[in-house]
């Protein structure tokens, strides 16, 4: 079946420190990626989603300025988490749909856990 | 999105059937549902997907009503490792750029 990879799996890091999390589909093309975040013992929760060759759409409250996303390729969509802080810890998760059939679903990556210090 | 509402925890014995149930009432005529789940520290795993007709796969089975205002979720022999919180989201398809919202899903505990 159809896999995401996303990387690293965990990060631990000092406040102010920069992070950044890729995100891959191994084996098809994706034109749209979401990026997901998730507070302990909370759902899943819409940050932004990323377009190939396009600018991401965030959703209200997300900042673009301290959450980056490029979606260069088909393939590969980057999160980058500028100065981080204690509050930005938080599982952070992709998905990744195809190009193919309207229906098809999408598919999540094993997602990051970030903390930091 | 239409709203789903789903039972905010379940017990199930192993090897028995787990069947899960979701309400969506609002549905619309052009949206999917679809069932993930999340096991612990995992990001979420497709199950299964449907529009109007029953579906099976090699992990579940999916029964839509009629109406579409509700559909179950069938593990038919559970396992220890089914032990996850799934979820069950209308959303149109997938491949429209439309995200999935998720809702606080329900806890499934296998037992032995």
């Amino acid at each position: 079946g159809a896999v995401v990879s996303q990387h690293p799996s965990r990060v631990i890091c000092k406040s102010g420190t920069s992070v950044k999390i890729e995100c891959r589909s191994l084996d098809f093309q994706a034109t749209t990626m979401f990026w997901y975040r998730q507070f302990p013992k909370q759902s899943l929760m819409l940050m932004a989603t990323s377009n190939e060759g396009s600018k991401a759409t965030y959703e209200q409250g997300v900042e673009k300025d301290k959450f980056l996303i490029n979606h260069a390729s088909l393939t590969l969509s980057t999160l980058t988490v500028t100065s981080a802080h204690p509050e930005d810890s938080s599982f952070y998760i992709c998905s990744a749909v195809g190009t193919g059939a309207r229906s098809q679903p999408q598919h999540f990556g094993d997602g990051t856990r970030l903390s930091i210090l | 999105d239409a709203k789903t509402t789903q039972p905010p925890s379940m017990d199930c014995a192993e090897g028995r059937a787990a069947n899960l149930p979701c309400n969506h009432s609002t549905i619309s005529g052009n949206e999917y549902v679809y069932w993930y789940r999340q096991i612990h520290s995992q990001g979420p795993q497709y199950i299964i997907h449907g529009l109007k007709n029953n579906e099976t796969n090699e992990m579940a089975s999916l029964i839509i009503t009629e109406d579409r205002k509700s559909s179950t979720l069938i593990l038919p022999h559970a396992t220890l490792r089914d032990t996850a919180v799934y979820y069950c989201i209308v959303s149109p398809y997938s491949n429209s750029g439309y995200a999935l919202n998720f809702g606080k899903g329900t806890s499934l505990l296998v037992t032995p």
